[in-house]
């Protein structure tokens, strides 16, 4: 089955304690990005990737960190968290094959503390 | 940059008709699409629009008029599972894959 996977899907911690949010996608797909999601603003893009060791900023990249060593995984990370960081994390990919529609995975609801 | 607006909130009735319109400013489109999202879980693809024109599926219908930078999402004979917030999102040409969304428009279906 097509999908985006996203680990943890909850997650609650503290202010300053690094953390990784992990996305994969088993659809070969070349791009990637991260959104995060707070209400009256919108889905608001973080980081995205083109490819493989390609990576650039979006709307809101301060507090973010994010790699691409390979195709289907793009790991989002916190270093040192803060409570304005608490939203719902969204990845997705997108391919030529898929007329560059957007698969979303589930979702990461994150608080800190 | 792109601006895209879309209204905030829509109310309608099980069994209607609903149009939910987006409009945009972008300096090189090259699509827009549709999304579907229930509260707390992921978007979901709706529909995409890259010519002029109508785009049906379904229960659920797109327009594209690009030169009016202007969409709408037409969804017929509502049901209560439509309760949800459709998303509008347009793609630069000169971005490549990235979309850029609106805020969402927040659709509740009353009995």
């Amino acid at each position: 089955e097509a999908q985006v996977t996203q680990n943890p899907r909850y997650l609650i911690t503290v202010t300053g304690k690094k953390l990784t949010v992990t996305c994969s996608q088993n659809m070969n797909h070349e791009y990637m990005s991260w959104y995060r999601q707070d209400p009256g603003l919108g889905l608001r893009q973080i980081y995205y990737s083109m490819n493989v060791e390609v990576t650039d900023k979006g709307d809101v990249p301060e507090g973010y960190k994010v790699s691409r060593k390979e195709k289907r995984n793009f790991p989002l990370i916190l270093e040192s968290p803060s409570p304005n960081q608490t939203s719902l994390y969204f990845c997705a990919s997108s391919g030529q094959d898929s007329a560059y529609e957007q698969y979303f995975g589930p979702g990461t609801r994150l608080t800190v503390t | 940059g792109q601006n895209i607006d879309q209204p905030t909130e829509m109310t309608a009735t099980e069994g209607a008709i609903v149009q939910i319109n987006c409009t945009y400013q972008t300096s090189g489109f090259n699509g827009l699409f549709w999304y579907q999202q229930h509260a707390g879980e992921a978007p979901t693809f709706l529909s995409y629009n890259v010519l002029d024109g109508l785009e049906e599926k379904g229960r659920f219908s797109s327009f594209l008029s690009r030169s009016k930078g202007y969409s709408y999402l037409l969804l017929k004979e509502l049901q209560m599972k439509d309760s949800a917030s459709y998303l509008c999102a347009v793609r630069d040409g000169d971005s490549g894959y990235a979309l850029n969304f609106g805020k969402g428009t927040s659709l509740l279906v009353t009995p």
